[in-house]
């Protein structure tokens, strides 16, 4: 257990609803980014907070995600009208230093 | 072109022995760090080691070391001794730039199983 927790761990849902997962750093880390992970593959870059700001944002994301965090603490990530193709691991990763960067448990979201 | 190459979908290795995970990056920027993560069949993405492009000598982490040769832009990691337990894939990661760079690259891994 690093410390950071992702809630929920799994989600399903029907195609086209709207879905939210929390991400919960660890205290002190300021640095926080958003991946996705499909079977195979690496971890895709989504997004990257530095405090409460979003510094970077992925080319291919699209519109339909949106990523927040209030006050610098916990980062909510959210998928509008979900689809099938958004079925994956959503993975968080906290971090202070330069390299610095723990992952939490991900959320496994299946869209049906 | 990719960011990061990792080109052995799967590696075996015997219990005890050595071995060594490729990783090959693309970049221009003068300033990155090189990572590798282990992913236990549990999911959770385990930190094991990290070369700064600066650096003059090659990252070691108990068991594990990192083999930099900058100009031919390759991180392998080898580890040494293998363990039953560090059967698992294996992603190597590039992040660009000291002050700027936000993004981390993955590469789509390497599996490896360990033998008794």
């Amino acid at each position: 257990d690093t410390g950071v927790s992702q809630n929920p761990r799994h989600k399903i849902t029907k195609r086209g609803q709207n879905v939210t997962f929390r991400c919960d750093p660890i205290s002190e880390h300021n640095r926080l980014y958003w991946y996705r992970q499909t079977l195979g593959q690496g971890p895709e870059f989504l997004t990257y907070f530095q405090n409460e700001a979003q510094l970077e944002k992925s080319r291919l994301l699209s519109d339909r995600f949106s990523a927040e965090r209030p006050k610098g603490s916990f980062s909510t990530l959210e998928i509008q009208r979900t689809e099938q193709g958004d079925s994956a691991m959503y993975l968080c990763s906290t971090g202070q230093g330069t390299y610095e960067q723990y992952f939490g448990p991900g959320t496994r979201l299946t869209v049906t | 072109a990719q960011k990061i190459t990792q080109t052995q979908p799967g590696m075996f290795v015997q219990e005890k022995e050595a071995v060594t995970l490729d990783c090959t990056y693309d970049t221009s920027d003068p300033s990155y760090g090189l990572f590798w993560y282990k992913q236990p069949s549990s999911g959770e993405m385990i930190f094991l080691i990290y070369q700064g492009s600066y650096d003059q000598q090659n990252a070691t982490e108990g068991r594990y070391s990192l083999n930099f040769q900058k100009a031919r832009k390759s991180a392998n990691l080898v580890i040494s001794a293998s363990q039953l337990g560090d059967s698992a894939m294996y992603f190597c990661a590039m992040r660009e730039g000291s002050l700027t760079g936000n993004q981390f690259y993955f590469g789509t891994g390497t599996s490896l199983t360990v033998i008794p």
